[in-house]
């Protein structure tokens, strides 16, 4: 069954660091999605991703974050300075477009972020 | 008004009993509403999901049943086994051809089935 695959599963960095989180959607999916949740909470839309992109973004997505889709395949999401705050479990997700029947967005493993 | 309110936010269910789990919307405009199984150190999994058109959705011993009056839907997990012991989250989505269709989560219950 296909899926969703993020790397790296764990990432430490030093606060004020650049970071990029990767992913590799669905092959066939056409929204692209990073979610983040801080441990103990909820899981958070961070942005949304089509036709190469951003089709909404939260007001947790500021200047410091961007998402690009370099190739075909990879899905990024880059946080320019990171913070202790940004600390969290990022998800990316996927779902296919089109039609209003299909509706379920695919999550990956997650990238645990610890900014120190 | 893009809140999804869930209760309880933990559980402890005796093996074989019924779980229920249950949330709250304001968004009307919500059409899409799904619920996700997480386990530790994963990603959320869709569990099953519900349009507002129908009153209740049954996939083997997972149920919702939904009010659009009341703008409340909750999850049965019927003959609750150990293997269920996970964070379910109920969500909430516009859906439509255009739309981003972000999820928008509950704050999570953790369900713990004792043996």
């Amino acid at each position: 069954e296909p899926e969703v695959t993020q790397t790296p599963s764990h990432q430490v960095t030093q606060m004020g660091q650049e970071v990029i989180l990767r992913c590799v959607p669905i092959s066939n999916h056409l929204y692209f999605y990073w979610y983040r949740q801080i441990l103990g909470q909820k899981v958070e839309f961070l942005v949304s991703f089509y036709n190469n992109e951003i089709s909404e973004k939260s007001e947790i997505f500021d200047d410091q974050f961007s998402v690009e889709r370099p190739d075909g395949s990879n899905f990024t999401l880059k946080i320019r300075s990171t913070k202790l705050e940004d600390s969290a479990m990022y998800f990316c997700a996927s779902r296919v477009a089109g039609t209003r029947a299909i509706g379920e967005q695919y999550f990956g493993p997650g990238t645990r972020l610890t900014v120190t | 008004q893009q809140q999804v309110k869930q209760s309880p936010q933990s559980l402890i269910v005796q093996k074989g009993g019924i779980s229920i789990i249950n949330c709250a919307y304001e968004n009307t405009a919500f059409d899409y509403f799904p619920w996700y199984q997480q386990f530790p150190g994963k990603g959320p999994a869709l569990l099953i999901a519900i349009r507002p058109d129908v009153s209740e959705k049954k996939e083997g011993r997972f149920t919702i049943s939904f009010n659009k009056s009341a703008k409340q839907f909750s999850l049965h997990i019927m003959d609750s086994q150990p293997g269920d012991s996970a964070t379910y989250f109920c969500a909430a989505s516009v859906q439509g051809y255009s739309s981003a269709s972000k999820i928008i989560f509950g704050s999570g219950t953790r369900l713990s089935i004792r043996p």
